[in-house]
């Protein structure tokens, strides 16, 4: 069983560009949610996708956007980078259902973002 | 709305002694509760969850968590530290039928004295 992965590890940008990070999912499961933590920090929840749609979403602006693709792997998309973007992003996937239900969330390792 | 609080920020104990670190929760719905750990440079592993069965949940490597409704409390507890315990710990909330559907806490970073 492949865990999650995440690319790439680490990247610097400069205020007002764009990223795009990547994860892939644990083979078997559905749904992916995406996080940002800051040093020091706990998580936070940015959004989660459920069979490519999005299926919540915590306190961020719509410049931070995402994809889910058929084979549940996902891109975490942000716009116009602030200094404050700087952080570890982190996904996690899990197998869900509409129905909902808290299952077990699978981390990957992150992306270290550095916004100069 | 949903928070979780993590009491303390920083918790020190000697290896061999108890651990207790303390969590409240506020949902407006019955909650999910987690404990993760996150190893420095590592990612972030489950410890225990609490889904509406038993209230005492045991979980990895001795660590258990009691829910208790009254209190809105889920303290996770080892009778014995270990050095290996050194981490950042988390409790977190989950409520699958708010758009913010999962809350963690600030953490609290755990210190074994030798």
């Amino acid at each position: 069983e492949t865990g999650v992965t995440q690319s790439p590890t680490h990247l610097i940008k400069t205020r007002g560009q764009q990223v795009t990070l990547r994860c892939s999912s644990q083979s078997g499961h559905n749904t992916v949610s995406w996080y940002q933590q800051a040093l020091g920090q706990g998580p936070q929840f940015i959004f989660q996708y459920y069979r490519e749609e999005e299926n919540g979403r915590g306190n961020f602006p719509p410049r931070f956007s995402g994809l889910q693709f058929p084979n549940y792997s996902s891109e975490l998309n942000v716009n116009a980078l602030e200094l404050d973007d700087s952080a570890l992003y982190l996904c996690a996937s899990s197998r869900g259902s509409l129905a909902g239900g808290a299952n077990e969330q699978f981390f990957g390792p992150g992306t270290r973002l550095t916004v100069l | 709305a949903q928070s979780v609080t993590q009491l303390d920020s920083h918790v020190s104990v000697s290896e061999g002694t108890p651990v207790l670190l303390r969590c409240n929760y506020s949902s407006s719905y019955s909650p999910s509760l987690f404990w993760y750990v996150q190893h420095p440079n590592k990612g972030l592993q489950l410890l225990l969850k609490y889904t509406s069965a038993a209230t005492l949940v045991k979980g990895i490597n001795g660590f258990e968590a009691e829910f208790k409704k009254s209190e809105t409390s889920f303290h996770l507890t080892k009778p014995s530290a270990h050095m290996s315990d050194a981490a950042e710990y988390f409790c977190v909330v989950s409520d699958q039928s708010r758009d913010d559907k999962i809350i963690f806490g600030k953490g609290t970073r755990l210190h074994i004295l030798p």
